[in-house]
């Protein structure tokens, strides 16, 4: 069964740093997402990705996040310099056609910031 | 205004002692409700989508039902592998991706004990 993939699973980083986070969507999706979940909250919207091209972004995704699609299967999130309360699990998700379709989402990576 | 609420949040059963879990939201023209599953550390899990007042879903011993105001998961005779947090998302209001941008309840968390 085709599934969402997200690497690393764990990256620790320093404040500071810039990181990337890598998912590979459902190979026919067309719609991708980035949520993140900090620790013991919900799980929150960052960014939806369509077209080649951010479609929504919340108030979180300010300047330091930038998300790409560098090739067909590859969905990346790059946060450029980290901050503490960056820490939280992420996780992409794709969908495979507009409007009420279902979000299929990764595994996740947790990414900690020291 | 938090647009989806869930209770309780959190329930111990024993395995067998079925029960149900709430989501309520308050968006207008709902256009589709999610119900995810989440174990610790991991991403959320597809488990059912609703689109109108009425609808019901069936899979293994969960069974989801979906009125104007809220939905609900029952849980028949569940057994320990049913522990998990239980999610409920509804594509937020008033948006251009408003079909992707998911705005997720905070769970309800089941342990099923032996």
């Amino acid at each position: 069964e085709p599934e969402v993939t997200q690497t690393p699973s764990h990256q620790v980083t320093q404040m500071g740093q810039e990181v990337i986070l890598r998912c590979v969507p459902i190979s026919n999706h067309l719609y991708f997402y980035w949520y993140r979940q900090i620790l013991g909250q919900k799980v929150e919207f960052l960014v939806s990705f369509y077209n080649n091209e951010i479609s929504e972004k919340s108030e979180i995704f300010d300047d330091q996040f930038s998300v790409e699609r560098p090739d067909g299967s590859n969905f990346t999130l790059k946060i450029r310099s980290t901050k503490l309360e960056d820490s939280a699990m992420y996780f992409c998700a794709s969908k495979f056609a507009g409007g009420p379709d279902t979000q299929y989402f990764g595994p996740g990576t947790r990414l900690t910031v020291l | 205004e938090d647009q989806v609420t869930q209770s309780p949040e959190a329930l111990r059963l024993q395995e067998g002692e079925s029960s149900s879990l709430n989501c309520s939201y308050t968006v207008s023209g709902l256009r589709g409700l999610f119900w995810y599953r989440q174990d610790p550390g991991k991403g959320p899990e597809f488990l059912f989508t609703l689109y109108s007042a009425g609808e019901e879903k069936e899979k293994e011993r969960l069974k989801a039902t979906l009125t104007k105001k809220e939905s609900f998961l029952h849980i028949t005779a569940p057994k320990p592998e049913d522990s998990a947090t239980y999610l409920c998302a509804v594509p937020q209001e008033g948006t251009t991706d408003s079909w992707g941008k998911l705005q997720f309840g905070a769970g309800t968390q089941v342990v099923v004990t032996p």
